[in-house]
């Protein structure tokens, strides 16, 4: 396992397209994180799951976006009619156990560019 | 005003200066999160403290619950270590799991 994987790596595409991004956690996390990272800024969080169940969404995920966990491994983030103001690093992270206070394991992120 | 607070925000140091990185965060916290992010790179753990101090290496982390306040040492850079420090605060017995992250210090090391 090598692991945290996202991708792409990168998308560049057009206001109004829609974008899906795909991360795979270390095999057995059962917990997985999206975040949003804008240049200067640190992350900020967006979405969680434990195992498949969605537990907590933040207020900056406006209706366009929508993510899901469906076999509690693999997880979508999906975008839909995207904005120039999308554009950003989205990062996925994933850790394991019941614990609040777990290791957190990072991705390389998935940089979108919307022109 | 940020939950979490970092200073300085760059920093640029010689290598094999003695560097320091603060946070201080506003609310009660479970746990304190130091991570490094490379240019262009995804985010890696360094340490997660909730009490006394860490080391790992040329790192150091310590905290001070009562102060609500985390330092960031690094002994002897190396322009390696030039990269992104990133503080973030997990709080105490609430019902949310999400990280509360501080804006990051940019730090260079200089040959």
């Amino acid at each position: 396992d090598t692991g945290v994987s996202q991708n792409p790596r990168h998308k560049i595409t057009k206001r109004g397209q829609n974008v899906t991004f795909r991360c795979d956690p270390i095999s057995e996390h059962n917990r997985l994180y999206w975040y949003r990272q804008t240049l200067g800024q640190g992350p900020e969080f967006l979405t969680y799951f434990q195992n498949e169940a969605q537990l907590e969404k933040s207020r900056l995920l406006s209706d366009r976006f929508s993510a899901e966990r469906p076999k509690g491994s693999f997880s979508t983030l999906e975008i839909q009619r995207t904005e120039q103001g999308d554009s950003a690093m989205y990062l996925c992270a994933s850790t394991l156990g019941l614990s609040y206070t777990g290791e957190l394991f990072f991705g390389e992120g998935s940089r979108l560019t919307v022109l | 005003k940020n939950e979490v607070e970092q200073s300085p925000q760059n920093l640029t140091a010689q290598e094999g200066e003695f560097i320091t990185i603060n946070c201080s965060y506003s609310v009660g916290i479970s746990a304190l999160h130091w991570l490094q992010q490379h240019p262009g790179g995804g985010i890696v753990s360094l340490f997660m403290l909730s009490s006394g101090k860490k080391k790992h290496g040329r790192l150091i982390a310590t905290i001070n619950i009562q102060e609500k306040h985390s330092s960031l040492h690094i002994t002897a850079s190396h322009p390696r270590d030039s990269a992104v420090y990133i503080c973030a605060v997990r709080y105490y017995g609430g019902a949310t799991n999400k990280l509360i992250f501080g804006t990051g210090t940019l730090l260079a090391v200089q040959p």
